[in-house]
């Protein structure tokens, strides 16, 4: 199985914070990686796909970078809506897995 | 926009089948370019995934929970189902259904979740 290291697994930052999020594969899974939000006790919402496509809807704010192993989301002026837990999930290989989740919360 | 609803019993006695359904609307779930899978995330914990299928029928599973589960579709009612055997206390989670994207073979990611269902194993 791919395994997925997230980093931080938690977070604490201010409104309007510049934040990044790191992802990194167990073994290369080219751009096959996603990013979702997940609030408490919501399902979650996906953000990003292909690494680097922001899905339709998602704040500019957003965005990921990488491939191969390592990957980033970052946000670029945290807002309040945005303290939430954050998914990496990788689809390159069966079986999909996810990464751990960082938590973000305010300071 | 497409939308999803979990249903099925919120308690379910060890060793029995955990049987949940996850109806479709908004979409077809004969999509070429989609496909139907089932998550969960025990209270507290992170996201596990549990299987993928194709309307077609054609499913893989987790090797961790291969030998217990069983995904179905019925297209006549735009719905898919999974069943879990055999569950113990570990299985306790939320069970989510979700829809996944594809583009030229590809798996982009699952566009679409359900509300999500608390499904608790206990005797």
């Amino acid at each position: 199985d791919i395994q997925l290291t997230q980093s931080p697994s938690f977070l604490s930052a201010s409104v309007g914070d510049r934040v990044t999020i790191t992802c990194r594969a167990s073994q290369d899974i080219s751009s096959s990686l996603a990013w979702y939000q997940q609030k408490p006790g919501k399902a979650p919402k996906l953000l990003i796909y292909t690494a680097s496509t922001l899905q339709s809807g998602v704040p500019s704010r957003f965005s990921g970078s990488g491939s191969g192993t390592q990957f980033t989301l970052t946000i670029s002026s945290l807002q309040p809506e945005d303290f939430a837990t954050y998914y990496c999930h990788q689809l390159e290989n069966y079986p999909f897995t996810f990464g751990g989740g960082t938590k973000v919360e305010i300071k | 926009q497409v939308q999803l609803q979990e249903s099925g019993p919120g308690l379910v006695k060890t060793s029995e089948t955990l049987s949940l359904s996850c109806t479709v609307s908004g979409g077809s779930i004969s999509s070429n370019s989609n496909y139907w899978t089932w998550i969960r995330q025990p209270a507290g914990k992170g996201l596990e995934w549990i299987g993928r299928m194709y309307s077609s029928g054609s499913a893989n599973y987790s090797p961790s929970l291969k030998s217990r589960v069983t995904m179905s579709v019925d297209t006549s009612k735009n719905q898919f189902s999974l069943k879990l055997r055999s569950v113990t206390a570990a299985d306790t989670a939320v069970y989510y259904c979700a829809r996944g994207v594809t583009e030229y073979g590809a798996y982009l990611s699952f566009d679409s979740w359900g509300q999500g269902t608390l499904v608790t194993v206990s005797s």
